[in-house]
């Protein structure tokens, strides 16, 4: 793994269907967030997490859920899908140690809500 | 609330300059960072600036003047290539990063 990785790449799901969005990352970086990119919109955060064992509320958390077991994976987690999440997904990380602390994105997932 | 703002789209010829424009509100400000996104791929970062002033890096430049909530990142020399969404980021007094919605730039032969 170089960098940092997402599964799948894209998906077609049934509203009411769980799904989890996977992100690995291999460059030890404290810090990983997951976006939405809609048409028209800036990223909007979903979740973020400092550390390993931490996570936080983004701008847009609802019908969403993350873990952070450990540094590396930070899977994202749609307990009931709904077509209002139909988007492309990234997870980013950074080092928030270091300066200027700029976010690594991985390639995205995009996802399709029926 | 908190606000990035940027042009939706611009037009440059090839070889020409451009210049991107971001105008910003925030609750605090933490540096402001620009991205280049070309179409389906992810976000890479370009350029961080945190004191007022030019920050150049080859081709790309980035400009900033807090006092005016604004920034500018220039393209000089414009290849194909650069055509892409350049995305305008703040980060805010919570270390929080504030996206605009990006500005899609067409370059013409």
């Amino acid at each position: 793994i170089a960098g940092i990785t997402q599964a799948p790449t894209s998906q077609i799901l049934a509203a009411g269907r769980r799904m989890t969005l996977r992100c690995t990352q291999d460059m030890r970086h404290n810090a990983m967030y997951w976006y939405r990119q809609d048409l028209g919109l800036g990223l909007r955060l979903i979740h973020y997490s400092n550390t390993a064992g931490t996570t936080g509320k983004g701008e847009v958390p609802d019908g969403y859920s993350v873990s952070r077991a450990n540094t590396d994976d930070f899977p994202l987690t749609l307990a009931s899908a709904v077509p209002s999440q139909t988007s492309v997904y990234f997870c980013a990380s950074s080092d928030s140690n270091g300066s200027p602390d700029e976010q690594f994105f991985g390639p995205g997932t995009r996802l399709t809500v029926l | 609330g908190q606000n990035i703002d940027q042009p939706t789209e611009m037009t440059a010829t090839e070889g020409a300059i451009v210049q991107i424009n971001c105008t910003y509100q925030t609750s605090g400000f933490n540096g402001l960072f620009w991205y280049q996104q070309h179409a389906g791929e992810a976000p890479t970062f370009l350029s961080y600036n945190v004191l007022d002033g030019l920050e150049e890096k080859g081709r790309f430049s980035s400009f900033l003047s807090r006092s005016k909530g604004y920034s500018y990142l220039l393209l000089k020399e414009l290849q194909m290539k650069d055509s892409a969404s350049y995305l305008c980021a703040v980060r805010d007094g919570n270390y929080q990063l504030i996206w605009g919605a990006g500005t899609k730039l067409i370059i013409k032969p």
